[in-house]
């Protein structure tokens, strides 16, 4: 089966730009989610998706951050606008259910802010 | 804040030797899942263990479970250098929906 996708790979944007990320889950994986990986630490989760509603967003800054999950397939993820600690590996990944099943992620999105 | 909190941060070993690396929360789980990231890709699931199991194995991969003692342990035998990456324990809080992921453990494999 293929894996979760993401694009782009990489992004260098300037402070207060904004920047938005896409995701491709796995073929009828009903939760997505959405990481955010700081370089040396675990990653954090930002948002979850339980088909095309959210299930968890408790740690997402809702200032900025906004995501949306169109027909319970595709999901972006938008900073806008981004700040200098926005900087980090955004990763996303997908399970067929609930958190008693196994992630599978993909390579993410490494951004840097300058 | 982390639920998961791995131990030790980074370790560096021979290829042939075992690899231990260990992890504790602070809430009740229902299950925890270990989790291997290579560098500059995503994680990759490698075991899940649930609350009422003490032991699973899979491969060269064995994890111990003590809930009484809110840890979990990692073991993997006779690494390789393949077997470089970081290792992260990952838990559901208890409350079966957030996955709450540790700082991770940074594995060194000489060849």
């Amino acid at each position: 089966e293929a894996g979760v996708a993401q694009s782009p790979r990489y992004k260098i944007i300037e402070k207060r730009q904004s920047v938005a990320f896409w995701c491709n889950p796995i073929s009828g994986h009903a939760t997505l989610y959405w990481y955010q990986q700081i370089l040396g630490q675990g990653p954090k989760l930002l948002i979850q998706f339980q088909n095309n509603g959210v299930v968890d967003d408790s740690q997402l800054p809702k200032d900025r951050f906004s995501a949306e999950r169109l027909k319970g397939v595709d999901s972006t993820l938008k900073i806008q606008p981004a700040k200098l600690e926005d900087s980090a590996v955004y990763l996303c990944a997908s399970s067929p259910g609930t958190n008693y099943q196994p992630q599978h992620f993909g390579d993410g999105t490494r951004l840097s802010i300058l | 804040s982390q639920q998961g909190e791995e131990d030790p941060q980074a370790l560096s070993i021979q290829e042939g030797e075992n690899a231990t690396m260990n992890c504790s929360y602070k809430t009740s789980i229902n299950n925890l899942q270990w989790y291997r990231q290579n560098s500059g890709r995503g994680l990759v699931h490698l075991i899940l263990i649930r609350s009422n199991e003490r032991e699973k194995h899979s491969g060269r991969l064995r994890v111990t479970l003590d809930t009484s003692k809110k840890s979990s342990s990692l073991l993997i035998t006779a690494s390789r250098a393949a077997d470089t990456a970081s290792y992260f324990c990952a838990t559901d809080g208890g409350g079966g929906f957030k996955t709450i992921f540790g700082a991770g453990t940074r594995l060194f494999v000489k060849a």
